[in-house]
């Protein structure tokens, strides 16, 4: 069965430092990965997605994430965290083949960013 | 282009109480997904719709929830009765493409936060 582990519940960085948010998933194809952001009494909003191709992925709000089949892994990553990058992070992974779209979340990480 | 709507965005009801949420897609969206997100977890999917036709509602406890997507374009999710462990936000995503394949990207709602005393 696919499943996503977050291994952070919550990390705190400060504004200007760099992050980076794990995720590892158990699929046994070539699995679909998601970053989502979640604003408080907000809906998710995509971050970026791989799918194939170049294992270096680049997203919105100068986010990127990182797909190592080796250590079934995709990790987000941000050079310069700003203070309105604070929310909740979900990884997720989407099943392939059929017809079906559903996304397998994990439980997400909360960042925080001190000043 | 207008996003997913959802209403209400707040509901408190009493244990076996019945409930109903309501959701419009994105306009020219074919598949609707309704999500329960329990607070501390991630979203999990309850029910997939592919214009009215159901996909897939194997995660649906179907003896309380139940859900409709009329003339394929708006969606009601409804429980009756409601449990204490029902208290989650409903997220309600809509995505284009006839497939629902994971390509097509989900564009979620604001959800609608349900507390059952």
């Amino acid at each position: 069965a696919q499943s996503v582990t977050q291994p952070d519940i919550h990390i705190t960085v400060s504004e200007g430092a760099s992050l980076e948010l794990r995720c590892n998933y158990s699929y046994g194809a070539t699995p679909y990965l998601f970053w989502y952001v979640q604003s408080p009494g907000q809906g998710l909003q995509l971050l970026l997605k791989y799918f194939s191709g170049d294992t270096l992925v680049q997203g919105i709000k100068g986010f990127e994430a990182e797909f190592k089949r080796s250590q079934s892994s995709f990790n987000l990553r941000k050079p310069s965290v700003h203070w309105s990058d604070a929310a909740e992070y979900f990884c997720a992974v989407g099943a392939s083949g059929g017809s079906q779209g559903n996304l397998i979340f994990g439980k997400g990480t909360k960042l925080s960013v001190k000043p | 282009e207008a996003g997913v709507a959802q209403s209400p965005r707040y509901k408190i009801i009493e244990k076996r109480q019945s409930v109903a949420f309501w959701c419009n897609p994105i306009s020219g969206h074919a598949t609707l997904y309704w999500y329960q997100q329990i607070l501390g977890q991630g979203p999990k999917l309850l029910i997939q719709f592919q214009n009215n036709g159901v996909v897939d509602d194997s995660q649906l406890p179907k003896d309380r929830f139940s859900a409709e997507r009329l003339k394929g374009v708006d969606s009601t999710l409804k429980i009756q009765p409601a449990k204490l462990e029902d208290s989650a936000v409903y997220l309600c995503a809509s995505s284009f493409g006839g497939g629902g394949g994971p390509w097509y990207e989900q564009f979620f709602g604001p959800g609608t936060r349900l507390t059952v005393l």
